[in-house]
């Protein structure tokens, strides 16, 4: 168990829709990534935040948004989503935004139909 | 950020020693060298990490040369529950406050009774 809660765990839409992925980091991570994971593409970096701030960005489109609360927890946003935005959505975090390991979660696989 | 190159698939029989070589030609002064092992629908999970020299823990072992271009991770006597998915990552800068990882294809390790 890594400590890292991602819900929920499977999620299917249509195509247009939006969908909200959430995530809670390990107790005392302050940084919070977001990878996409589809069988053709490998895992991508999407996102990443550190105590409430952007602090990088991989490719992710302009249809996803993300945010970090308060409270450590973040939000992946996902909208007019596509066929093609079927995949597995990880979340990972580490204590600091430097070199430390990253915990992942067991994802949330979103299924567009 | 540094590419990775290791190899695609490997195969293995129980209780062998495995090792997988990841080439890191760009390692930039300040990356790290870290593995990450995955099993199907999991999210990927922290083996190993390391600067230079030797770095072993209780499930494996790190070997970086002198001039950090390459790495080989060395996983003592291999079970079936070792047939996953191992990624070889570089990266994460102090400097820059970010921890973006970049993920290759990994290395396929197939362990055969």
């Amino acid at each position: 168990d890594s400590g890292v809660t991602q819900t929920p765990k499977h999620l299917i839409t249509a195509t247009g829709q939006r969908v909200t992925l959430r995530c809670s980091p390990r107790s005392g991570d302050l940084s919070v990534y977001w990878y996409q994971q589809s069988l053709d593409q490998g895992l991508q970096f999407l996102i990443q935040y550190y105590n409430g701030e952007e602090r990088a960005k991989g490719n992710i489109l302009e249809r996803f948004s993300a945010q970090q609360f308060p409270d450590l927890h973040s939000e992946l946003n996902l909208s007019s989503l596509e066929l093609g935005d079927s995949a597995l959505y990880f979340c990972a975090s580490s204590a600091n935004p430097s070199n430390q390991p990253q915990h992942f979660g067991d994802g949330t696989r979103l299924s567009i139909l | 950020l540094a590419k990775t190159t290791q190899p695609i698939s490997m195969d293995s029989y129980e209780g062998q020693e495995v090792n997988i070589t990841c080439s890191h030609n760009n390692i930039a002064t300040n990356d790290y060298i870290t593995w990450y092992q995955q099993f199907p629908s999991q999210g990927p999970r922290f083996i190993i990490q390391g600067y230079k020299t030797k770095v072993t823990n209780e499930v494996a072992s790190l070997f970086i040369p002198a001039d950090r271009k390459s790495s080989t991770l060395s996983l003592p006597r291999v079970s079936l529950s070792d047939t996953a998915v191992y990624y070889c990552l570089v990266g994460a800068s102090f400097s820059g406050g970010y921890n973006k990882l970049i993920f290759g294809a990994g290395t396929r390790l197939a362990v055969h009774p």
